[in-house]
């Protein structure tokens, strides 16, 4: 039962456009939530997060929306660049019935600029 | 460079074989965790240490995988007897504490058993 679904698993933009990458999740008691870019054969590199207690974070190009009832993140990208073309990775932090005090990772959505 | 460094980068074994991969993580940070990635999947958590205990193992962490933090500093993670599912990269992670949530990975130990 996947718990952090990003149900794309790619996403073409051209440079200069927004980016709006989606992440789902179903457990009511995640209460933190950070966005992971990853290019091959490299560790998660980390963007952006937000409290469950907000609904919108703003870092630069980056901005996450948090919407609790619907229990739906999105990582907005403006504009969007060549080198964002990545591996981006939803990931939500929690009690998430096992116990672990680590996160929760969706599968990932490809995200490729084209000029 | 002040971030998460783990070693060997990759790592090619011959199925049966023991692999030990080593992390140190960031000097300040008392959390230290353990991830799995498979291709086309997301990274899974493995377990984690807050110093020097071990404080959860996901049900992912088969009896052949041990880790440990002695002193609370460096990890290693060994897995004996390994099997070509155990192919993956393996990734280190460290946090300090609850503060800011943030979790900052290593570049990943890439693992191909033959």
């Amino acid at each position: 039962d996947q718990q952090v679904k990003q149900n794309s698993p790619s996403l073409s933009v051209q440079e200069g456009r927004i980016s709006i990458l989606n992440c789902d999740y179903t457990n009511s008691m995640f209460d933190y939530f950070l966005w992971y870019k990853k290019y091959p054969a490299e560790g998660p590199t980390f963007l952006i997060s937000i409290s469950s207690i907000k609904d919108k974070n703003e870092d630069g190009r980056f901005t996450v929306f948090l919407n609790k009832s619907a229990k739906h993140l999105s990582l907005h990208i403006v504009p969007s660049q060549p080198g964002d073309s990545a591996v981006y990775f939803c990931a939500a932090k929690g009690y998430s019935g096992g116990g672990a005090d680590g996160l929760t990772f969706g599968k990932g959505t490809h995200l490729i600029i084209q000029p | 460079d002040t971030g998460v460094s783990q070693d060997p980068r990759h790592k090619i074994t011959k199925r049966g074989q023991n692999v030990t991969f080593r992390c140190d993580p960031i000097s300040e940070h008392n959390r230290l965790y353990w991830y799995r990635q498979t291709l086309g999947q997301g990274p899974e958590f493995l377990t984690y240490f807050q110093n020097e205990a071990q404080l959860e193992k996901s049900r992912l962490l088969s009896d052949r995988f041990s880790a440990e933090r002695p002193k609370g500093s460096f990890s290693t993670l060994e897995i004996q007897r390994t099997e070509q599912g155990d192919s993956a990269m393996y990734l280190c992670a460290s946090s300090f504490g609850r503060s800011g949530n943030t979790i900052y990975f290593g570049e990943g130990s890439w693992l191909t058993v033959v």
